[in-house]
């Protein structure tokens, strides 16, 4: 069974600050993506890396896909309050087209 | 397009009645999937259809949960009878197929809140 495990599981932290979220797995999957959900919602896809070691920005955030492609991390720099949600990592595997969603990590962002 | 539209947004039921939730997928997609979320294991995939078809429903937790999709726009996630455990907020997401630029994307609909009492 593919298991995604996300650390911590929780984070606090006041605006202006940095954060790493780290997404790790004993298996190794074709592509991983990153979702992040707000109250109410359902999760909305941030980026989707493919490649080993590879690293992708987006404004504050950057994405990296671990070179055996069994991790990824994600660091948002100088976060802000509206960063605040529930970030999920989600790998896709094998022949399917199931992905397979991280435990999350619920970022609270204070201003 | 007004992308995925799940009803009811919220339901309560007593324990032992049927409950039916609905999902209408992004038009042209391919793929439907639905999940199941709780605090304590997260999001699970319950079904996934493709062209209609159910491809696999390994996630569905007993004979109590079934789902349908009779054409491309609407499918149906039922639990007969429901019982206290299954309360969880259920969503619905679609995926288009490999000639779309962003066909590795799932997009969510905003899920029903199941509350079984």
């Amino acid at each position: 069974t593919q298991l995604l495990e996300q650390s911590p599981q929780f984070l606090s932290i006041q605006e202006g600050e940095n954060l790493t979220v780290y997404c790790n797995s004993s298996s190794v999957f074709s592509s991983l993506q990153w979702y992040r959900q707000e109250p109410g919602e359902g999760p909305v896809l941030l980026v989707t890396v493919v490649t080993g070691g590879e690293v992708k920005k987006l404004k504050r955030l950057t994405f990296q896909f671990g070179d055996a492609r069994k991790d990824s991390s994600l660091h948002i720099t100088a976060a802000q309050p509206g960063d605040t949600g529930l970030y999920l990592c989600a790998g896709e595997g094998g022949a399917t087209n199931k992905l397979i969603f991280g435990t999350g990590t619920l970022l609270a962002v204070q201003p | 397009d007004a992308g995925v539209i799940q009803s009811p947004r919220h339901e309560v039921t007593e324990m032992g009645q049927e409950v039916t939730l609905r999902c209408k997928p992004i038009s042209g997609h391919d793929y439907l999937f639905w999940y199941r979320q709780t605090m304590m294991r997260g999001l699970e995939l319950l079904i996934y259809f493709n062209n209609n078809v159910p491809i696999d429903d390994s996630g569905m937790p007993e004979d109590r949960f079934s789902a349908k999709m009779p054409n491309a726009s609407f499918s149906t996630l039922k639990i007969q009878p429901s019982e206290p455990r299954d309360s969880a907020v259920y969503f619905c997401a679609s995926r288009g197929g490999p000639g779309l630029l962003s066909y590795n994307e799932q997009f969510f609909g905003p899920g029903t809140r199941l509350t079984v009492l």
